[in-house]
């Protein structure tokens, strides 16, 4: 069961914004809408940013949007913050034959 | 208010068993679109999906892993256990345990403990 690919930096200015990319394939991102995205500093526990692709769980700001084009899902930051300095994980549903879920491979974000 | 805590031991040599407890409070996982799932974190390293229980008590383990995880639930005492053995110096990670929300067969853990920190060695 192979990870999600990320890239493993990106980063942005404040105030511009910065997409992540999770490439997987037709049994994972491509087969189903259901991937999430977490975000995770340094020391901490992941926290839950979208699920199904674009959805946003309450209290997470509108700045954060997901979306997804075959077998690639995508998070973009827009109006990035120094607080949005973190690790971003993504994860997708793998299939009903007992292949669960797969986590992608981590981007670092930095805001210069 | 929904909160986890994972427990176990810090400390386990190659070969031996691991047991963790993961201890919630704010929901039931007798109630329908409930799950608690199990991730780890090598240090350093990316976020590993291991296991999920749903409130119907079916399960889901990753497919690498699966030999060697069993996940239980206690529904009275709030709790799921998750087992890994063999325990291997590879296996050294921060444990996190999660609630998880969803329908069907898609859950997405939306609710995360603080994590136990694991390491193998002799």
């Amino acid at each position: 069961q192979s990870a999600l690919t990320q890239p493993p930096s990106a980063s942005g200015s404040p105030g511009q914004s910065v997409t992540i990319s999770c490439t997987g394939t037709s049994s994972d991102v491509g087969g189903y809408n259901y991937v999430s995205w977490y975000q995770q500093h340094p020391g901490k526990a992941p926290k839950l940013m979208i699920y199904e692709v674009s959805k946003r769980p309450s209290g997470v700001p509108d700045r954060f949007s997901g979306s997804k084009s075959g077998n690639t899902a995508s998070l973009t930051v827009s109006g990035l913050q120094a607080e949005d300095e973190a690790d971003y994980y993504c994860s997708s549903y793998a299939g009903s034959n007992n292949r669960g879920y797969v986590f992608g491979t981590g981007t670092k974000v930095t805001v210069l | 208010q929904i909160t986890l805590k994972e427990s176990g031991p810090t400390l386990v040599k190659p070969t031996q068993t691991l047991t963790l407890t993961c201890t919630f409070s704010g929901f039931s996982l007798s109630t329908s679109g409930v799950g608690v799932g199990w991730i780890r974190q090598p240090p350093g390293k990316a976020l590993e999906w291991l296991a999920l229980i749903y409130w119907d008590d079916d399960k889901r383990y990753s497919p690498s892993l699966k030999s060697r995880l069993t996940i239980t639930k206690d529904t009275s005492k709030n709790q799921v256990v998750l087992t890994m053995t063999n325990m291997d110096p590879v296996d050294t990670a921060t444990y996190y345990c999660a609630h998880a929300s969803g329908y069907g067969v898609y859950y997405y853990m939306d609710v995360w403990g603080k994590g136990t920190t694991v390491t193998v060695s002799s």
